[in-house]
């Protein structure tokens, strides 16, 4: 079965750290990128970049950039999104996808989509 | 620019025909992709590279492309197709990209 398994919900404090992981299973990460998307409660689906598993090369959304961090993991099929200091902004649902990648052969682009979606990890930083 | 614009609200009659948009300069070089959200469930790809259906997605729903507008169509629209969508595009070469903020799609 093609899935991928994210980790489970997560209560913590303003300030905290967290680490959360998505897993694939029956299917690789190898060869591509991994994104990650936040939900707010009600509202709509953001990108907030991704990570090509096999270099650990990450991209983000300026959004995001400097307050969260990916990491992967190819041995064990693997990627994480890390906060060092949580915000109560930072509650919402998680997702991480399989990002697939068609070349053009009629220009230099390459067109991106996210194929396997996990089942989200919800994330509550509250005191 | 790297925003993209939809319909907040679409409405459909159960077995007929709709089309959801959205609007955007990175549309002009990038092919949209979208996804369905049902409540209380994780989003799933139902087109990508502009008219390409992943397998398991519905023959009713078909996608196309004009200048900076990507559109996805549901012919003969049923009542599981009532969810959120949202298109996701940017830009290859900066590696940006974004979701548009979704349409509701109500199925009467």
């Amino acid at each position: 079965e093609v899935r991928i398994e994210q980790s489970g919900a997560e209560a913590k404090k303003p300030g905290e750290s967290l680490k959360i992981s998505c897993k694939g299973s029956g299917i690789t990460f190898s060869t591509y990128w991994v994104a990650w998307v936040r939900q707010v409660p009600g509202k709509g689906l953001e990108w907030m970049g991704m990570i090509f598993v096999d270099y650990s090369e990450s991209k983000y959304s300026p959004s995001f950039q400097g307050h969260v961090t990916f990491s992967a993991d190819k041995s064990t099929n693997t990627a994480h999104l890390q906060w060092t200091s949580l915000k109560a902004s930072d509650s919402a649902t998680y997702y991480c996808a399989r990002s697939a990648v068609t070349e053009s052969s009629t220009s230099s682009y390459s067109y991106y989509r996210m194929d396997v979606w996990g089942n989200g990890t919800a994330v509550t930083v509250s005191s | 620019s790297s925003e993209l614009t939809q319909d907040p609200a679409v409405s459909v009659a159960l077995g007929a025909t709709v089309t959801i948009t959205c609007q955007g300069d990175s549309l002009n070089n990038d092919y949209a992709s979208w996804y369905q959200q049902r409540p209380g469930q994780a989003p799933k790809m139902v087109m990508f590279d502009v008219d390409m259906r992943p397998s398991g997605i519905p023959r009713r729903f078909s996608g196309s492309r004009s200048g900076n507008v990507a559109s996805l169509t549901i012919t003969g629209a049923q009542a599981e197709d009532e969810a959120d969508y949202y298109c996701h595009s940017g830009d290859s070469k900066s590696y940006q990209y974004v979701f548009g903020p979704g349409t509701k799609l109500t199925v009467l």
